[in-house]
């Protein structure tokens, strides 16, 4: 299985702050990562797949970037609405795999 | 809109087999551009990927699990179904039933609510 790795595991910034949150894979998965949003007790909510693709109605302010192992998921000004937590995941090989998780909080 | 709606006990015996049926509705799931997925969140803690099902019957699973799941899709009823045999505690969690976009990269990108199968006597 690929692991996948997030750091930091967790995170406190202030709005308007820049973040940003690292992935790091196991053995290369080429641009096959996502990023997901998760609010307590809600399904997770796609933001970016193929590395660096924003998905639909998604805010411009969230942005991708990497490509073989390591990856970043940058939100450039923090909202009220972003403290959250944050999981990567590849789908390079099967079994698909998560990160461990970024919760991110206010300061 | 395509939505996703998980049903099933809540409540498992240890040992025994935990069923879950995802009903889809504002879309086919005999689209060819999608794969049905499960997907589990143990409470507290990270996603764990179970597997999922394309509309002709391929499935694709968590060699992890292979050995106790099942997933299976219903075209007709338009919903798809896990089945997770000889639980124990450590299956605990809420599970989710989600949609992965076919073709290339695979994101997930429309879930289920989720719902909490305890698993206890």
């Amino acid at each position: 299985d690929i692991q996948m790795t997030q750091s930091p595991s967790s995170l406190s910034a202030s709005v308007g702050d820049r973040v940003i949150i690292t992935c790091r894979a196991s053995q290369s998965i080429s641009s096959y990562l996502s990023w997901y949003q998760q609010t307590p007790g809600k399904a997770p909510n796609l933001l970016i797949y193929a590395t660096s693709s924003l998905q639909s109605g998604v805010p411009l302010r969230f942005s991708g970037s990497g490509s073989g192992t390591d990856f970043t998921l940058t939100i450039s000004s923090l909202q009220p609405e972003d403290f959250a937590t944050y999981y990567c995941q590849q789908s390079y090989s099967i079994p698909y795999t998560f990160g461990q998780g970024t919760k991110l909080e206010i300061k | 809109q395509v939505q996703l709606q998980e049903s099933g006990p809540g409540l498992v015996k240890p040992s025994e087999t935990l069923s879950l049926t995802c009903t889809v509705s504002g879309g086919s799931i005999s689209s060819g551009d999608y794969y049905w997925s499960w997907i589990r969140q143990p409470p507290g803690k990270g996603l764990e990927w179970i597997g999922y099902i394309y509309y002709s019957g391929s499935t694709y699973y968590n060699p992890s699990l292979k050995s106790r799941i099942t997933i299976s899709v219903d075209t007709s009823k338009n919903q798809f179904s896990l089945r997770l045999s000889s639980v124990t505690a450590a299956d605990t969690a809420v599970y989710y039933c989600a949609r992965a976009v076919s073709g290339t990269y695979y994101p997930i990108d429309y879930w289920g609510l989720g719902t909490l199968v305890t698993v206890s006597s």
